[in-house]
C-alpha cells in the first residue's frame, strides 16, 4: 500500500522562525501536493509539484515555499511563520500525471501551532 | 456563494439507519466528483468516485446531478465504524488535480 509519511505529527513554532515541513512518499508517485486544512474552509492547495524541480502554485501560495530535489520528497517551507499560519498540513500524491480520477494519497498531517 | 458547499452536521443516527449527505456545486461544467472519508484526527481517503450514471458500492451510493448541481452519499445500515467527516470534492472545467476543490465536510456519528 502507498505510504505518505509526514515528518511531525504536531509542531510548535515561534512567529518569525522558518520551518520546515517534509514529507516522503514510497510509490514513484510523480505529482504531490500541500494543502492546508482549516475548520469550516476544507482543504485549500498551497502549492502542488508534477516532476522533480517542478512546482507550481495552488491557491494560497503566499508565505509559503517548496522544494522537490527529489522524485520521493517534497518540501514545504514557512520562510517566516505567522500566528494566521497555524493549521494542519497535509501532504498528498498521485501517480498519473494529468489525470483526474487518479486517486490522492494523504499523509497523516501536521498540526502546526505559531505562537 | 462557496464553489463547493456541503451541510456541516453533525448528522447524528443510530445504528442501521439510512442517511444521505448532499453537496452543491457552483460551476455547471464540473468535470469529475468523489467523495473522501477523513476520520477523526486522520487523513483523507478516496471512498469513491461518482459517475454521471450514479454507482454503488455496498452500503455507500453515490449519484450526481448535473441539472441541480448537486452530487449525494447514501449509506445504507449505518455502522458505528461509519462515523467521520465525508468530503465532497470536485473538479471544475481545466481539470488537473491542482484544480480540485474540497467541501469543508459532512460529519456524520453513528451511535448504538
Amino acid at each position: 500500500d502507498v505510504k505518505v509519511t509526514q515528518s511531525s505529527r504536531y509542531l510548535v513554532k515561534r512567529t518569525g522562525e522558518k520551518v520546515f515541513l517534509e514529507c516522503v512518499q514510497d510509490m514513484d508517485h510523480e505529482n504531490m501536493f500541500w494543502y492546508r486544512q482549516d475548520p469550516g474552509l476544507g482543504l485549500r492547495l498551497i502549492y502542488f509539484s508534477y516532476d522533480v524541480k517542478m512546482k507550481e502554485k495552488g491557491d494560497i501560495p503566499e508565505g509559503y515555499s517548496v522544494s522537490r530535489e527529489k522524485k520521493e520528497r517534497f518540501s514545504l517551507i514557512l520562510e517566516s511563520a505567522s500566528t494566521n499560519q497555524t493549521s494542519m498540513y497535509l501532504c498528498a500524491s498521485s501517480f498519473l500525471a494529468g489525470a483526474t480520477n487518479e486517486k490522492l494519497f494523504f499523509g497523516s498531517g501536521t498540526q502546526l501551532s505559531v505562537l | 456563494r462557496k464553489e463547493v458547499e456541503q451541510d456541516p452536521g453533525p448528522f447524528n443516527v443510530p445504528e442501521g439507519a439510512t442517511v444521505a449527505f448532499n453537496c452543491t456545486y457552483s460551476n455547471s461544467a464540473s468535470q469529475s466528483f468523489f467523495w473522501y472519508r477523513q476520520d477523526c484526527r486522520k487523513e483523507p481517503k478516496l471512498l469513491m468516485s461518482v459517475y454521471s450514471s450514479g454507482n454503488e458500492d455496498g452500503r455507500f451510493t453515490a449519484q450526481l446531478n448535473r441539472a441541480s448541481q448537486y452530487i449525494s452519499l447514501l449509506i445504507r445500515d449505518s455502522k458505528l465504524s461509519d462515523s467521520a467527516t465525508y468530503l465532497c470534492v470536485v473538479n471544475p472545467p481545466g481539470g488537473g488535480y491542482n484544480k480540485l476543490i474540497f467541501g469543508a465536510g459532512t460529519r456524520l456519528a453513528v451511535h448504538p
